[in-house]
């Protein structure tokens, strides 16, 4: 299977623990994506990675959440002193910045199967 | 910020029936794109759409991208029980990193 993998694909922790997500992107894909998703909405964009370099980063991304992308292929996320409101699905996501149809070469993106977090 | 707003919320529908659903935003996009997710699974990619104005057809399904590029349809013809799921538009704006703006969602269900 080529596509984006997450792991682990489901967590649980106790209120404060550290926790790490992965994402393995589709590997000719430079742009890598963080979303989270909460029940009964859309996905919200947390952060992107162009290569290594982590070029945004979203307001919902608070200082406990870190999100590296060391060799510009596989992403961590890691979120530290987690809070019961941090209980979501952590979606990756990759696309490849010169494929689609579009004049600025910005792509479809692809999306892991998630990594679900409930923080009791 | 730029926000989504699909409708309907939720359907319940025959199969074999014909399923229409949209999503409008107070500002342009360059890019929609409509996404099915299953519970407990991550968004898959059903259209992509980069013109105004473009129809697109994958299958049964067919997208348009408004005339203004504020809004876009999905339709689904002769729907089918394992059409069941959520249905995500998002939009995407031109030179910017590619990031996605997603709706809240259009739930589908389909009795057999």
């Amino acid at each position: 299977d080529t596509g984006v993998s997450q792991d682990p694909r489901h967590k649980i922790t106790k209120r404060g623990q550290n926790v790490t997500f992965r994402c393995d992107p589709i590997s000719e894909h430079n742009r890598l994506y963080w979303y989270r998703q909460t029940l009964g909405q859309g996905p919200e964009f947390l952060t992107y990675f162009q290569n290594e370099a982590q070029l945004e980063k979203s307001r919902l991304l608070s200082d406990r959440f870190s999100a590296e992308r060391p060799k510009g292929s596989f992403s961590t996320l890691e979120i530290q002193r987690t809070e019961q409101g941090d209980s979501a699905m952590y979606l990756c996501a990759s696309s490849q910045r010169s494929r689609g149809r579009s004049e600025n070469g910005t792509g479809e993106l692809f999306f892991g199967e998630g990594s679900r977090l409930t923080v009791l | 910020g730029q926000q989504l707003n699909q409708s309907p919320q939720s359907m319940f529908i025959q199969e074999g029936e014909d399923v229409s659903m949209n999503c409008t935003s107070s500002s342009i996009f360059n890019t929609w794109l409509w996404y099915k997710q299953d519970p407990g699974e991550g968004p898959v990619l059903l259209i992509a759409l980069y013109k105004a104005g473009e129809l697109t057809s994958n299958g049964r399904l067919t997208a348009q991208f408004g005339i203004t590029r504020k809004d876009s349809f999905l339709n689904i013809s002769a729907s089918i029980p394992s059409d069941v799921g959520i249905y995500f538009c998002a939009g995407q704006n031109r030179g910017n990193t590619g990031k996605l703006i997603f709706g809240q969602g259009t739930t589908l269900q389909v009795k057999p």
